[in-house]
């Protein structure tokens, strides 16, 4: 099983501002994802990073606002930018391998508030 | 398009079993999950289903039937820590990757 850690856990952060989250897993995995989780709702895929190329983004996400990289095959960050409250969400990380695995391990979160 | 449905909030009473049922419709299906997550805490993986079938785990079990875009967790003996939010997820192959669709959660309330 794969051990992700992300951080920070929580912030609080300005509107206006731009937060970075870092993932970094304990082996090498091909595909990272990135959800949200808006209070009280269930996970929203954002982007898939794949190393070595362009993030791919979900209906609704925009590569300006959530720019993403990955440059290993360890590692990879989620920045949320120009950050307003309606940004307030926990983002999580995870990890999978293609077709032939179990996307089954998340990252335990960063729990962001936007004031 | 995807959609996933499942109901909103269940209860049930320690040592009962529960069902939680999922429905689905995808065009790249390839798996179906299980999630648990309990309040400030990040999804924990239960099952996962590919064939059309039952898989036992323990006090959980996870049906598929692929053919009718249908999918249960049953919970056996119910614990009190068994109150959590359970995630349906389908894994939908596209682009030429997986991606895990998530359905709305159960909010499963244990109560003595």
């Amino acid at each position: 099983s794969a051990v992700i850690s992300q951080k920070p856990s929580r912030d609080i952060c300005q509107r206006g501002t731009s937060l970075t989250i870092q993932c970094q897993v304990d082996s090498q995995v091909t595909m990272m994802f990135w959800y949200r989780q808006q209070p009280g709702q269930s996970l929203t895929l954002i982007a898939t990073a794949n190393q070595g190329s362009e993030a791919t983004y979900e209906s609704g996400f925009v590569i300006d606002k959530f720019p993403i990289s990955r440059p290993n095959l360890t590692f990879s960050t989620l920045t949320v930018s120009n950050m307003s409250p309606e940004d307030s969400s926990i983002y999580l990380c995870s990890v999978g391998e293609g077709q032939g695995s179990v996307e089954a391990f998340f990252g335990q979160g960063t729990r962001l508030t936007v004031v | 398009g995807q959609n996933i449905d499942q109901p909103t909030e269940m209860t049930a009473t320690e040592g009962a079993i529960v069902q939680i049922n999922c429905t689905y419709q995808t065009s790249g299906f390839n798996g179906l999950f299980w999630y648990q997550q309990h309040a400030g805490e990040a999804p924990t993986f239960l099952s996962y289903n590919v064939l059309d079938g039952l898989e036992e785990k323990g006090r959980f079990s996870s049906f598929l039937s692929r053919s009718k875009g249908y999918s249960y967790l049953l919970l056996k003996e119910l614990q009190m820590k068994d109150s959590a939010s359970y995630l349906c997820a389908v894994r939908d192959w596209a682009g030429g990757y997986n991606k895990l669709i998530f359905g709305a959660g159960t909010r499963l309330a244990v109560h003595p």
